[in-house]
């Protein structure tokens, strides 16, 4: 089946640094990948949209400038968390949308948690 | 706007037991339906898909069901074991977009 990675799986990062985490489709090609958010037995709430070779599309809400987003391959994106807030800190997941299949399901990776001293 | 709503928030069984989680959704205009399995700290494992043409799918003991035009969905999950415990998640895509909206999940205890 369509694997899905996330790197790191846990980062550590102090106030004020920034934190990139990477979402890789590993066998499959994705033009569009998506980035959730998910707090403490809550939800997953979508923040952006995230399509290769163009720019990103933001849920209201959610700041383009502090979420950068990059998608510059098919198998690639990358969501960089910057000037990071202990309010940050969160579980981050991504999922990517196999643009191969009729049913265009998302495949989802294995997230990455974020904690911010 | 699309609202998913997942009852009960919680459920905690004897192992054995057939059970019945529930999704509905506010807006009958959607692509798909699909329900994920998250373990604690973990990332989400498809279930299954049911597209809005179909009313239901079936994958070893579980059975989820989709009644588009009463925005209901049921996944079904027969002789229940404690490996069965995680929470469940039911997202739907909206018809004109690809992105998923999720409920908020009902959390499962299959006890020994």
């Amino acid at each position: 089946g369509a694997v899905v990675s996330q790197h790191p799986s846990r980062v550590i990062c102090k106030s004020g640094t920034s934190v990139k985490i990477e979402c890789r489709s590993l066998d499959f090609q994705a033009t569009t990948m998506f980035w959730y958010r998910q707090f403490p037995k809550q939800s997953l709430m979508l923040m952006a949209t995230s399509n290769e070779g163009s720019k990103a599309t933001y849920e209201q809400g959610v700041e383009k400038d502090k979420f950068l987003i990059n998608h510059a391959s098919l198998t690639l994106s990358t969501l960089t968390v910057t000037s990071a807030h202990p309010e940050d800190s969160s579980f981050y997941i991504c999922s990517a949308r196999d643009s191969g299949t009729v049913t265009y399901e998302q495949y989802f990776g294995p997230g990455t948690r974020l904690t911010v001293t | 706007k699309q609202e998913v709503t997942q009852i009960p928030a919680a459920l905690s069984v004897p192992e054995g037991e057939n059970l019945v989680l529930n999704c509905s959704f506010t807006d009958s205009a959607i692509y798909n339906l699909q329900w994920f399995r998250q373990d604690p700290g973990k990332g989400l494992t498809s279930l299954l898909l049911i597209q809005s043409s179909q009313r239901e799918q079936t994958s070893g003991r579980l059975n989820a069901s989709l009644d588009k035009s009463s925005g209901r969905s049921t996944l079904y999950i027969a002789a229940s074991q404690p490996g069965d415990s995680a929470t469940y998640l039911c997202a739907v895509r909206p018809g004109s977009s690809y992105k998923l909206i999720f409920g908020s999940g009902t959390r499962l205890l299959v006890r020994p």
